[in-house]
């Protein structure tokens, strides 16, 4: 079946610091990949997606490209801030129909010191 | 704009009571999906409707129940719960046929003691 496998965490990185974390993904077909964030005592929030090989997903300043040859999606930013500590998601959905249920890699909590 | 609203926020019951969790969707959207994350875990996929039909079932004990209504409203039915249900219930909805992105709501923490 389906699954994701993020790199394990904590990880806390000082207020300017690179962050990248890690992702790949299992599935048959061709998924959507999204990155969601959780912030503490809130629920999920779609950070950023994509949707075929190639595609890069952006917003407040995280990317992240579909990488079909290496079935990855690692979440990147150039400058973390404090605002930026939570728990981050890689998640895929198989598709349509039966398949569009998401399946979450294991989360990895980000803490950013000022 | 309207987001995915879950009732109740917060809720505590006992060993072998009953639980009923309330989902109402971004309106128009036809699919609802059920969630549960445990503490420090990531979300489980229990179950999905379709336009009110059950669409996919994942790991949803058999004391859990849901069913989707006329109004495309969601409920989640728990019985003789355990300690062990304790945990953070996420619905979500999404727009099937022009995306597979999925919108949350803010969960309802279900303790159990």
């Amino acid at each position: 079946g389906d699954s994701v496998t993020q790199m394990e965490g904590p990880v806390t990185l000082s207020e300017e610091a690179c962050l990248t974390i890690n992702c790949t993904y299992t599935a048959t077909g061709y998924p959507s990949l999204f990155w969601y964030v959780q912030y503490p005592g809130e629920g999920l929030q779609l950070l950023l997606k994509a949707t075929k090989a190639d595609d890069k997903g952006s917003n407040k300043g995280f990317e992240a490209t579909y990488r079909k040859e290496t079935t990855s999606f690692h979440l990147e930013k150039g400058s973390v801030q404090v605002s930026d500590s939570a728990v981050y998601f890689c998640a895929l959905s198989g598709g349509t129909g039966a398949n569009s249920k998401l399946t979450f890699g294991k989360g990895i909590t980000l803490s950013v010191r000022p | 704009a309207a987001g995915v609203i879950q009732s109740p926020r917060h809720l505590i019951k006992e060993k072998r009571e009953t639980a009923t969790l309330k989902c109402y969707p971004i309106p128009r959207h036809d699919t609802v999906y059920w969630y549960q994350q445990g503490p420090g875990q990531d979300p489980q996929f229990l179950i999905s409707f379709y336009e009110k039909m059950q669409s996919d079932k994942g790991s949803i004990p058999d004391r859990f129940s849901a069913q989707q209504f006329s109004d495309y409203h969601s409920e989640l039915n728990m019985s003789s719960l355990e300690l062990g249900d304790s945990a953070l219930y996420f619905c979500a909805s999404s727009l099937l046929l022009v995306s597979t992105e999925a919108f949350f709501g803010q969960g309802t923490r279900l303790t159990v003691v």
